[in-house]
Order: structure tokens, then C-alpha cells, then sequence
């Protein structure tokens, strides 16, 4: 079966200093990738996605980086603001419409 | 902005009873999916849909079934409800082709 899995369940990072949160993914085959946030009591929303064909891709505050050669991808939040405090999920996505998800890194900003 | 509607935000129901999760989405999303999510476990998928009256099972369909008999709406049905069925159910939608998921506001169901 698919394995996306997250290095780190819990991470606390100090307000203003970036975050990498990361995430392993098994299957090579995958060419599409998405992070999701998820605050409290609320549903998983888009943050940034980026293809197989790229290595980097920058939004605002956020960039992701994916590794191939590993298998890894990582989310990195600049400035990381008490708004950030949420469970991150790495998604892949391998034929078409289904994805699968890891089991979340949950971000604690500190003030 | 994309919205996915979930009926109920909590639910609570006993051991044998059918349950009915309806969730509705106004983008005119071909995509539709449950999944459910559980600590420690991430979102696991356990129905989705390509189309009207199309469905397809996840990875966890064993104790679900699915409905779409318009293409706005994906219904969930637990024929008769267990406890480890005690779980949050996120709905999602999403045009063919593109991938990004919307995620409903999630329906948290307890079955005692």
C-alpha cells in the first residue's frame, strides 16, 4: 500500500523563526503533490502543491521543496506567525484523483 | 469561493443504527470523496465518485456505502453503525484532472 509518512508528529517553533515540517513518500511513481493545513475544528485547506517536474515551489511565506532522488518533501513557513499553529498533511497523489495522505504534523508557535 | 457543505457538524448514535452523512458541494466538481480521519492515522480514503451515480472504493470501504445521485451531492451510509466507526467524516470535492481537494468542515460521529 501507499506509505506518506511525517518524520516529526509534534513540532513548537518560536514566533518569527521558520518551520520545516517533512514528510516521506513511498511510491515513485507519484507526480503530484499538495500540503494541507487543518486548524482546529475545521477541514484540511490548500496551501501550495507543486508537480513532479519541479524541485521548489515558493508561495507566500511557504516553499516546497521535493527531493525525488529521497522521496521527501518539506514544507518550510517563513516568519512562522501564531496563525500557523495547525496540523500540517502532506498529500501525493499518483493516478489522477485520489490521494493519499500522511498522518500530520501538528505546529505549535510559541510567542 | 469553493464550498462543501456537510449536514452535520456532530452526531451521536447507537450500535445498529444507519447513519446518513449528506454532503453538497456548489462548484460543479466532478470529484467527490469521503474520507475519515482518526489520531495517529492521518485521512484515510473510503469512498469516492468520478460521476453521477459513479463510485469506487478507498482503502476502508468495508461497513460504508455511497450515493451520488446528483453530481452536487455524495451521501455516506453506515448500514449499521459500530463503534469503530466512532470517528471524523471530511468530505471533499474536486474538478477532474486538476487535484487540489476542498475539504467540507468535517462531521465528528459517535457511536455508543
Amino acid at each position: 500500500g501507499e506509505s506518506v509518512g511525517l518524520h516529526l508528529p509534534t513540532l513548537s517553533v518560536q514566533e518569527g523563526d521558520n518551520s520545516i515540517i517533512n514528510c516521506a513518500y513511498s511510491n515513485s511513481a507519484s507526480d503530484y503533490f499538495i500540503w494541507y493545513k487543518q486548524e482546529s475544528g475545521k477541514g484540511p485547506q490548500f496551501i501550495i502543491d507543486i508537480r513532479s517536474n519541479m524541485d521548489k515551489r515558493q508561495g507566500q511565506r511557504v516553499t516546497v521543496l521535493l527531493n525525488k532522488t529521497v522521496k521527501h518533501l518539506s514544507l518550510q513557513i517563513a516568519a512562522t506567525q501564531p496563525g500557523d499553529s495547525a496540523v500540517y498533511f502532506c498529500a501525493e497523489n499518483k493516478n489522477g484523483n485520489q490521494f493519499y495522505f500522511g498522518t500530520g504534523t501538528s505546529l505549535t508557535v510559541i510567542p | 469561493d469553493v464550498k462543501v457543505t456537510q449536514s452535520s457538524r456532530y452526531l451521536v448514535k447507537r450500535t445498529g443504527e444507519k447513519v446518513f452523512l449528506e454532503c453538497v458541494q456548489d462548484m460543479d466538481h466532478e470529484n467527490m470523496f469521503w474520507y475519515r480521519q482518526d489520531p495517529g492515522l492521518g485521512l484515510r480514503l473510503i469512498y469516492f465518485s468520478y460521476d453521477v451515480k459513479m463510485k469506487e472504493k478507498g482503502d476502508i470501504p468495508e461497513g460504508y456505502s455511497v450515493s451520488r445521485e446528483k453530481k452536487e451531492r455524495f451521501s455516506l451510509i453506515l448500514e449499521s453503525a459500530s463503534t469503530n466507526q466512532t470517528s471524523m467524516y471530511l468530505c471533499a470535492s474536486s474538478f477532474q484532472g486538476t487535484g487540489e481537494l476542498f475539504f467540507g468542515e468535517g462531521s465528528r460521529l459517535t457511536v455508543l
